[in-house]
Parts: structure tokens; sequence; C-alpha cells
């Protein structure tokens, strides 16, 4: 599985825009990108994924550059309930999944 | 189309005992996996099972077990439990035949105790 880095935490306040950008210099040709979100003593909670270019639905956008090496979730006009860990995953399911969390990224927006 | 569910949502045991904890599947998935997360770990993945076989498996000591059944409903046994054992266990299904989604559905977990 295609190792990821994330930016440990990050600050925002409300009704601003949020990009969580993840780094995953070693993926492979079959792998997705899925970003994950995570609230205390709850169980992640998918939000997007995507292959390549931009993928877009009710709750985030997912930017994907042409050589996908990394990726950049944006989300918009976040509020304090999108407070949470918000987790990127590299890989394909084919064969087996075996998921490697990262530490995350714990998003914090203030009022 | 109800959601993952988990039983039981909390438990407390004491050192040494085993505990079984239990995952039913969104309907029509047929991969379920299982995660343990500690504050100091994180999320870690312990085992997946598609169609009644385990497929993937953590590095986990044997004392972690689990298996799968017909109905793709999943248990995972812990045995002789250690204090480090506490934790919220995780359980998410998936439809990985479906190809290239990595797209899993978990559960509200159990928190496990250990005194």
């Amino acid at each position: 599985l295609a190792k990821t880095t994330q930016p440990i935490s990050m600050d925002s306040y409300e009704g601003q825009e949020v990009n969580i950008t993840c780094s995953h210099n070693n993926i492979a040709t079959n792998d997705y990108i899925t970003w994950y979100q995570q609230f205390p003593s709850q169980g992640p909670r998918f939000i997007i994924q995507g292959y390549k270019t931009k993928v877009t639905n009710e709750v985030a956008s997912l930017f994907i550059p042409a050589d996908r090496k990394s990726s950049t979730l944006s989300l918009p006009r976040v509020s304090l309930s999108d407070t949470a860990v918000y987790y990127c995953l590299v890989g394909e399911s084919y064969g087996g999944q075996n998921f490697v969390f990262g530490p995350g990224t714990r998003l914090s927006v203030l009022p | 189309k109800a959601g993952v569910t988990q039983t039981p949502r909390y438990l407390i045991k004491t050192r040494g005992q085993q505990v079984t904890l239990s995952c039913s599947p969104i309907s029509g998935h047929r991969s379920v996996s299982w995660y343990q997360q500690t504050p100091g770990q994180g999320l870690q993945f312990l085992f997946e099972y598609f169609s009644e076989t385990q497929r993937n498996k953590g590095n986990f000591p044997g004392r972690f077990s689990g298996r799968q059944f017909s109905n793709s409903r999943s248990e995972m046994n812990v045995s002789t439990l250690e204090l480090g054992d506490s934790a919220l266990y995780l359980c998410a299904s998936s439809r990985p035949e479906t190809g290239g989604s990595y797209e899993q559905y978990f559960g509200p977990g159990t928190r496990l105790t250990v005194t």
C-alpha cells in the first residue's frame, strides 16, 4: 500500500474553505484515493473517492493532479460540526483490503 | 438500508478472560474487516474476511482471531485479555467485487475495557 503523509492538524474558521493535502509519492497504477472523516468514539465515515482529476459530491471535492502523487480534499464553507479527524488512504480493493490508516489530520473549526 | 451494526457497544472484562465481538455488515456486503483503535496507536487493521475466508491479516498476535459466517456476519475473539487490549474495536463492510472501490462502511464500534 502506498504510504501517505498529511498535516497532523489544521485550524479554520466557520464559513471558510478548507483544503487538506495528502502526499502519496509511490501510488500504484491501480490505486484509488479515498478520504474518511472520523468523529470521537465513532467509526470513520467515507467522504469521497477518486482516481484522477476532480471528483465532487455533496460534501466535498477531491483534486488529483495528473501525476497522482498528491491529492487535496476541499471542504467548502466548513461549520463547527466539521471538526473531526480526516484520513487519506491509497490503495485498491481487488485481492483483499488491508487499510493502513495514518494519524490523519485533526481539523478544528473555530467560531 | 441498515448500516453496519456491532454488538455489544460496551464491554468490561478482566485480564485473562476472553471476549467475542459481533458484527453484522450491510446487506449485500461480503467483505468484513476489523480494526483496533487506541489513542496511542491509532487505527490498526486486524483482519479481513471475504466469503467466510480470512483474506488479509494485520500484525496482531494469535490471541486475536475471527470468523465469518455464510450470511457474512462476522465475529472476532480475543483470548487471554491484556490491559493493552482496551480499545475501540471497529468493524467495516464493503463490496470489493465492484472493483476499484476502496469504500468501507464502518460500524459504531465496541468499546472494550480490560481491568
